[in-house]
C-alpha cells in the first residue's frame, strides 16, 4: 500500500525558514517524480513543484519559486520542502503526491504563519 | 497561467441522484503529444484529495462506474450518477497540460 507522511509543519514567524518532510513507503521511491501542493484554509488548491527521480531536475511555480526548494533523499524515501521567507499568505496545509496524475496524496501538514 | 472555472460553486443534490460538474478551461488542453492531462478529485471532510478520473475519462482504480468524465479542448464534464453520501464533499479539476499546473476552484457536493 503506498503511503506518504508529511510532518515538520507549526507555528512559524514571518521571515523564518521551515522545511517540511515527506516520508513515502509502498512504492520505490526512486522510480517516481514527487510534488508539493498546498490548500489554503480558504480550500483554494497551488501546484508548489515537482522533482524528478533522481532529483536532477526541478520544476516550481514562478510564484515560489525564489523561496521554496524541493529536494529528496533516495536512500530515505523522504521528499522535502524547505520554506524560506515564508509570509501570511503562505498558511496552508502542505500535501506531498506522487507527480504524474497524483494518484496518492498524503494526509498533509499544517503550516501557520503567525507572529 | 491556465485558469480552471468550476460551476457549479456548490451543488445540492438528492441521494440517488445524478450531479455534473464542469470545468472550463482558458485554453486548450491537448498537449503537443496529442494528449489531454485534465484530471479530477475529490476531497471529501477532513480527508487529502483522492483521484477519481485522469486524462479526462480514464476512472482510477478502485473508482465506481457511477463516476465518468468527458469533454476535450476547453470544457470539461464530471458526472456522478446515483449519488451516495460518500460522495459528498469538494470536487477539483486539475490540468497538467500547461506549465504551472494550475488546479480549479472548487465544487461542494452537498446532500439536498
Amino acid at each position: 500500500e503506498v503511503q506518504l507522511v508529511e510532518s515538520g509543519g507549526g507555528l512559524v514567524q514571518p521571515g523564518a525558514s521551515l522545511k517540511l518532510s515527506c516520508v513515502a513507503s509502498g512504492f520505490t521511491f526512486s522510480d517516481y517524480w514527487m510534488s508539493w501542493v498546498r490548500q489554503t484554509p480558504g480550500k483554494t488548491m497551488e501546484w508548489i513543484g515537482d522533482i524528478k527521480y533522481d532529483g536532477s531536475y526541478t520544476n516550481y511555480a514562478p510564484s515560489l519559486k525564489n523561496r521554496f526548494t524541493i529536494s529528496r533523499d533516495n536512500a530515505k524515501s523522504t521528499l522535502y520542502l524547505q520554506m524560506s521567507n515564508v509570509r501570511s499568505e503562505d498558511t496552508a496545509t502542505y500535501y506531498c503526491t506522487r507527480a504524474g496524475v497524483f494518484a496518492y496524496w498524503g494526509q498533509g501538514t499544517l503550516v501557520t504563519v503567525s507572529s | 497561467d491556465v485558469v480552471l472555472t468550476q460551476t457549479p460553486v456548490s451543488l445540492l443534490i438528492s441521494l440517488g441522484g445524478q450531479a455534473s460538474i464542469s470545468c472550463r478551461s482558458s485554453q486548450s488542453l491537448v498537449h503537443s503529444n496529442g494528449n489531454t492531462y485534465l484530471h479530477w478529485y475529490l476531497q471529501k471532510p477532513g480527508q487529502s484529495p483522492q483521484l477519481l478520473i485522469y486524462q479526462v475519462s480514464n476512472r482510477f482504480s478502485g473508482i465506481p462506474d457511477r463516476f465518468s468524465g468527458s469533454g476535450s479542448g476547453t470544457d470539461f464534464t464530471l458526472k456522478i450518477s446515483r449519488v451516495e453520501p460518500e460522495d459528498l464533499g469538494v470536487y477539483y479539476c486539475l490540468q497538467r497540460t500547461h506549465n504551472p499546473w494550475t488546479f480549479g476552484g472548487g465544487t461542494k457536493l452537498e446532500l439536498k
